[in-house]
């Protein structure tokens, strides 16, 4: 079975500019989470959804948006890019909106902002 | 906010030896993960330790959860190189909806 897919894989863009980073969850999985991993850092929660609604927001500015599809995968978008928003975007499905569910982490994004 | 501190942030130690990560904070969790994450990979998950003073054991590593529910530690038994990665506490908020990972320990084993 095909674990969490994102795309790209990697990425470069330029200060000012959007992105948008896609996620596939594991077939039957609802849930989708995004993190921010800055290098040498932990990840950090951005937005968690399950059956389409946010059910869970970080710490983070309004640039930052997500939604997710009636098949469950998910897009991430930001806007106005900063040089502090390079980082690893990693995406985890779970089954449940609850992390008594175990999430299952895709490869991440690798965003350069130049 | 709540803050997980992991120590030591960066660990190199030769193929045979013991070694321990510490995972502290000032707040309660629910429950606590501990990943393991390779170059190019995403978190993987080892263990989750739910109650107090819980102690689980995976093969050669070691997951203590304190009796406060604010701290954990990973105990590793004669490493392998296999074992070389970085390692991540994350703890499980009331609602768990999220996760909040610790700053990681890069461990490097080697021959």
């Amino acid at each position: 079975d095909a674990g969490v897919t994102q795309s790209p894989t990697h990425l470069i863009k330029t200060r000012g500019q959007h992105v948008t980073l896609r996620c596939s969850p594991i077939s039957g999985h609802k849930s989708v989470s995004w993190y921010q991993q800055v290098l040498g850092q932990g990840p950090q929660f951005i937005f968690q959804y399950y059956e389409k609604e946010e059910r869970g927001r970080g710490n983070f500015p309004d640039r930052f948006s997500a939604r997710q599809f009636p098949n469950y995968s998910s897009e991430l978008n930001v806007n106005a890019l900063l040089l502090g928003d390079s980082a690893l975007y990693l995406c985890a499905s779970s089954f449940g909106g609850s992390t008594s569910y175990e999430q299952y982490f895709g490869p991440g994004t690798r965003l350069t902002v130049t | 906010t709540q803050l997980l501190e992991q120590s030591p942030q960066f660990l190199s130690i030769q193929e045979g030896e013991n070694l321990t990560v510490y995972c502290n904070s000032s707040s309660v969790f629910s429950s606590l993960q501990w990943y393991r994450q390779e170059p190019g990979e995403g978190p993987v998950l080892l263990v989750t330790v739910v109650t107090g003073g819980e102690v689980k054991k995976l093969k050669r590593l070691t997951f203590q959860f304190g009796d406060a529910r604010k701290d954990s530690s990973l105990h590793i038994t004669a490493a392998q190189p296999g074992d070389t990665g970085l390692y991540l506490c994350a703890g499980v908020t009331g609602g768990g909806n999220k996760l909040t990972f610790g700053t990681g320990t890069q461990l490097k084993v080697e021959l």
